[in-house]
Parts: C-alpha cells; sequence; structure tokens
C-alpha cells in the first residue's frame, strides 16, 4: 500500500524554465511534508518542507504548494539550473510516540537540458 | 565537521553470510534510521531507533537486525534469512526521536551486493 506517490519516474525540462514536481498522499494524519533531492550513489539532502497547516513554503528557487483537500504536493523550482539533475523524492512526516518515521514516495528523476 | 558517515561504500558478500553495515553519526542526534533503496522504489523503512537502548522494525525488518549500545553508533547487520539483500542501503539521524517534527539527515549510503 503506497501512501505516498510520485506517478512520474521522470521529467526533462529546459534550463532556465519551470520545474514542477508532484506528489499524492493518501495519508490524512501525516502532520509534515518533505523534499529531499539524491545525487547517485549518495545519501538524500533535505531541500525544503511544509507543515499540513499551510499551503505555501518558499526557499529561494523552490517553492513547496500543498493542496489538503487533493491531497497533493508540488514542488516548483524556478528557474532550473543543471545542477539541479537529480532524482527527488516527496516524503511525508507521521507524528507518534514509538511511532514517528518518514514514508518516502518512489522519485522523479529531473534532467534539467541546458 | 559533523556528519554521519556509513562504512564501507562498497560491500561485496557471499550468498548464505551474515554482514553488518556500520553506521555513526557526531551530531548528537537522538535517533538513527535505516533505510533500503532498491531501483525504481522510494526509500523503505528498515529498523529505527528514537533512543539509546531502544529501537522499532521499520516496514521491512524481516532478515535484518540492528542494535544502539551508544547514541552515536547503529549498526545494522543483514542477515542469511533476508531474501534479496543486493541493495543500496541508507543510514540517517535526526535531532530528537519523539514529539516534535524532525528532518533526517542522510549518510552516503552503503551498495551491498550479495554474489
Amino acid at each position: 500500500d503506497q501512501q505516498v506517490k510520485q506517478n512520474s519516474p521522470s521529467l526533462s525540462v529546459q534550463e532556465g524554465r519551470i520545474s514542477i514536481l508532484n506528489c499524492d498522499y493518501t495519508n490524512s494524519m501525516f502532520d509534515y511534508f518533505l523534499w529531499y533531492k539524491k545525487y547517485p550513489a549518495e545519501g538524500p539532502t533535505f531541500l525544503i518542507s511544509i507543515s499540513s497547516i499551510k499551503d505555501k513554503n518558499e526557499d529561494g528557487r523552490f517553492t513547496v504548494f500543498l493542496n489538503k483537500s487533493a491531497k497533493h504536493l508540488s514542488l516548483h523550482i524556478v528557474p532550473s539550473q543543471p545542477g539541479d539533475s537529480a532524482v527527488y523524492f516527496c516524503a511525508a512526516h507521521t507524528f507518534g510516540f514509538g511511532n514517528e518515521k518518514l514514508t518516502f514516495g518512489t522519485g522523479t528523476r529531473l534532467t534539467i537540458i541546458p | 565537521d559533523g556528519g554521519i558517515t556509513q562504512s564501507p561504500k562498497y560491500l561485496f558478500r557471499k550468498e548464505g553470510q551474515n554482514v553488518t553495515l556500520s553506521c555513526e553519526q557526531n551530531l548528537n542526534h537522538d535517533a538513527m534510521y535505516w533505510y533500503r533503496q532498491d531501483p525504481g522504489q522510494g526509500l523503505r523503512l528498515i529498523y529505527y531507533s528514537q533512543i539509546v537502548n531502544d529501537f522499532q522494525k521499520g516496514d521491512i525488518a524481516e532478515g535484518y537486525s540492528v542494535s544502539r549500545e551508544k547514541k552515536e553508533s547503529f549498526p545494522l547487520t543483514v542477515t542469511s534469512a533476508q531474501k534479496n539483500p543486493t541493495a543500496f542501503y541508507l543510514c540517517a539521524s535526526s535531532p530528537q526521536g519523539f514529539g516534535s517534527y524532525n528532518e533526517q539527515f542522510f549518510g552516503p549510503g552503503t551498495r551491498l551486493t550479495v554474489l
């Protein structure tokens, strides 16, 4: 049962344009959502997060939007740069004593075309 | 400087052998986690520990074991009972195990290949 889904395995975007990565979830108990960026053979690095009580969070070129009614979030990168080429994972946080964890999506490989 | 180290980066083992993957952090984090990544799949949680001398099974704990005798160390043993052990293994830590939200910080990973 995949509670966090990234339905696009890959995405190609021209340099300078906007990249939009999407994520859907099914568990309404998730309290935080995070985006991680991963290069091959490396560990993921944290990019940006959003609380379930907000609908937007911005950090430089990165903006995350949350639509709770649709159980959908998206990551916008603008302008896209070659260094943004990586796999992006959406993750959802569950709070609970003895049961606190992150649930990850399957990832979207973003390729920025120069 | 602070961080999470995993060693070795690549590991080869024969089928039927147990193998232990190392994870050390000097971030003074309470919680530590082990994930497995397979091609085309997200990170799946194997085990996690929110405090020293305590740990819980994640979603795919069968065939794995862990210990948490020290705050900075959380080794993972892949036993011969794990049916498909070849994968990329990631260790992570976060500041507090209980209560508030904390982002997780990841190590560089160990790629285990069972021949």
